[in-house]
Formats: C-alpha cells, structure tokens, sequence
C-alpha cells in the first residue's frame, strides 16, 4: 500500500503546549498534504508543500518536508482545546493516477 | 461562498438494498471526489469527476458507482449494500483535481446498514 503512516496514533497535550505529528510516505510525491477533522465529520485543509518546498507556515501551523527520508511534519504551536482533532496526512504521488492517498491519522487531544 | 452540502446527513438501510447519495460542490468548482472512512481502514479513494468525466477510480467492486451532473453537483450509489458497507462517506470539491491545490470537504453521509 502506498498509504501514508501518521506517527502517533494519538497525542495527550496541555494547552498552551507545542504538538509535533510525523507522517511518512512510500514513493515519490508531488506533494503532500494536511486534513484536519473533528470528530466525525469533514475534514479541512490546512496545508499544502510541494515536492521542491521544505517548510511553510501558516498562522500556528508550521510544515517541514524531507524527501530524503519521506516524511513531513506538522507542528501546531501554542495549542489550544479547540486544535482537538484528528489530523491526516494526504500524498499526491507521482505517477498516481492522480488522487490522493490519506494515512490513518494522528488523534490529537488539547486539554485545557 | 457557500461550502460542499452532502444529502442527506444520515441514513439506515439494510442489507441487499442500494443507495444514492448526493454531493453539491461549491460554486465554480469542476471536481468532486468521494471517499469512503471507516474506524479499520481509514479513509479510502472511491473516485474523481471532473466535468463530468471519471479521472480516477479506487480499488472498489462495482457496486460502487458515481456520476457527475453538468452543473458539477455528484450522485454516488452503491447496489446490494453489505453490512461492511456502513461508513461515512465523504465528497471533497475543488477547483482543479484534488490533488493539485487541495480539497474542501462536505460534512459527509453517514450510512448504517443493518
């Protein structure tokens, strides 16, 4: 399976406190995405990096993209109760047939 | 603008009959994709529409079928439902394919057969 794998599975924090989710991936990508949804329903995007980008931010969000080693990072800074989510990775790979392959997700828990 | 509205938001079925569920994207956006998400095997591709053509198909028996309309609005229906079939089945719109800009997702349909 080409399926993208989220490290860890679920996340503990305080509020206030930094939360870092790792994500890896099998194959060469064009880019690599970031979904947040809560509990049971849609997801919302966060963030995109391409395949020639190896950080980007966005407000409290900050990406970082390795390809040497197939993994990306999200780290979420100052979290806040309401950051309480399951955040998924997405990979566009290259010669995919163009859609895009979700991992299982990194349960994240803000407690105030 | 308006976002993705999925119809309708749960539904119960049984076993052997078939469903169709309704996805309308936002305004201007000419690709919806469907995926289907589950607590075993996360979220799953089913396919892609983009003006009305099928770009793309996961890996999913032929019950599984779908279909877009000229104003971009989706119908996905699934035949001979099966109790592994219960999910919540989410369509995601966007401007170009999905995979290029990222998508924005409905709230989903949730689907229980029993």
């Amino acid at each position: 399976s080409q399926q993208g794998e989220e490290d860890p599975q679920a996340l503990s924090i305080q509020e206030g406190e930094n939360a870092t989710m790792n994500c890896s991936y099998k194959t060469s990508i064009n880019n690599l995405q970031w979904y947040r949804q809560n509990s049971g329903r849609g997801l919302v995007h966060l963030i995109l990096i391409r395949s020639n980008e190896r950080e980007k931010h966005s407000g409290r969000l900050r990406v970082t993209l390795d390809t040497s080693k197939k993994s990306s990072s999200l780290l979420i800074t100052a979290s806040r109760a309401a950051d309480t989510a399951s955040y998924f990775c997405a990979t566009d790979y290259r010669g995919s047939q163009g859609n895009l392959i979700f991992g299982k997700g990194t349960k994240l828990s803000v407690k105030p | 603008k308006a976002g993705v509205t999925q119809t309708p938001r749960y539904l119960i079925k049984t076993r052997g009959q078939q469903v169709t569920l309704s996805c309308s994207p936002i305004s201007g956006h000419r690709s919806v994709s469907w995926y289907q998400q589950t607590p075993g095997q996360g979220l799953q591709f089913l396919f892609e529409y983009f003006s009305e053509t099928q770009r793309n198909k996961g890996n999913f028996p032929g019950r599984f079928s779908g279909r877009q309309f000229s104003n971009s609005r989706s119908e996905m229906n699934v035949s001979t439902l099966e109790l592994g079939d219960s999910a919540l089945y989410l369509c995601a719109s966007s401007l170009e394919l999905a995979t290029a800009r990222g998508a924005f997702f409905g709230p989903g349909t949730r689907l229980t057969v029993l």
